[in-house]
């Protein structure tokens, strides 16, 4: 079935340090590959996307990379923050069509001051 | 509104009683969105609606589930007879149309006891 999956489910970092959270899908059909944050108790909030037409994407301090023919996808966020500290779930779209996405079991990053 | 908004924000229901869990997505937004979150796990999709159509619900775990979108705006998820098992957070999320990115709310987190 579909799945995906990430590691490591927990990184800590030093601050300003960088940090690489790596994902795997099954379903080579996937397309759309977006990555969430979500701090304890609160909504996750979507911080980057990723298009399967498109090998990288920058937006300040994160970007995405995405190898397709390996089905692997991570995310790289670059000069860590204590506010960086939260959990970062990856996605992948389903078999079915784009709207329904298959989370990763979650990572839990730290950033030590 | 401004963001996806869901009530209640905490529910503690008995093993047996029915519940039901109001999403009110972001104004506009078409393809509506229900995801399960079990504590220390990734998102679970639920079921997806387009407009009041409710185009995809494979992922509902047993008929005690059942979801609606009469008016193609607000959503309410309702559970029949509890279980301890339907404990977790049932996340809503909205998107303009399909699911490029959609936005989620903060959730209700429900506990059966």
């Amino acid at each position: 079935g579909e799945n995906v999956e990430q590691h490591p489910s927990t990184l800590s970092v030093q601050e300003g340090d960088s940090a690489v959270i790596k994902c795997t899908y099954s379903d080579s059909a996937s397309n759309y590959f977006p990555w969430y944050k979500q701090e304890l108790g609160k909504r996750p909030q979507l911080i980057i996307d990723i298009r399967s037409n498109v090998g990288e994407k920058k937006d300040q301090r994160i970007a995405v990379t995405l190898n397709k023919t390996a089905k692997h996808f991570s995310l790289h966020i670059t000069e860590t923050q204590p506010e960086d500290s939260a959990v970062y779930f990856c996605a992948a779209s389903g078999t079915s069509g784009t709207y329904k996405y298959i989370f990763g079991t979650g990572t839990r990053l730290k950033v030590l001051a | 509104g401004a963001g996806v908004s869901q009530s209640p924000r905490y529910k503690v229901a008995k093993r047996g009683q029915d519940v039901a869990l109001r999403c009110d997505p972001i104004s506009g937004h078409v393809s509506l969105f229900w995801y399960q979150q079990a504590l220390g796990q990734g998102p679970e999709f639920l079921t997806y609606f387009q407009n009041e159509a409710q185009l995809d619900k494979s992922g509902l775990p047993s008929d005690r589930f059942f979801a609606e979108r009469p008016e193609g705006s607000v959503s309410t998820l309702k559970i029949q007879r509890t279980q301890q098992e339907d404990s977790a957070v049932y996340l809503c999320a909205s998107s303009f149309r399909g699911g490029y990115g959609y936005t989620f709310g903060s959730g209700t987190r429900l506990t059966v006891v």
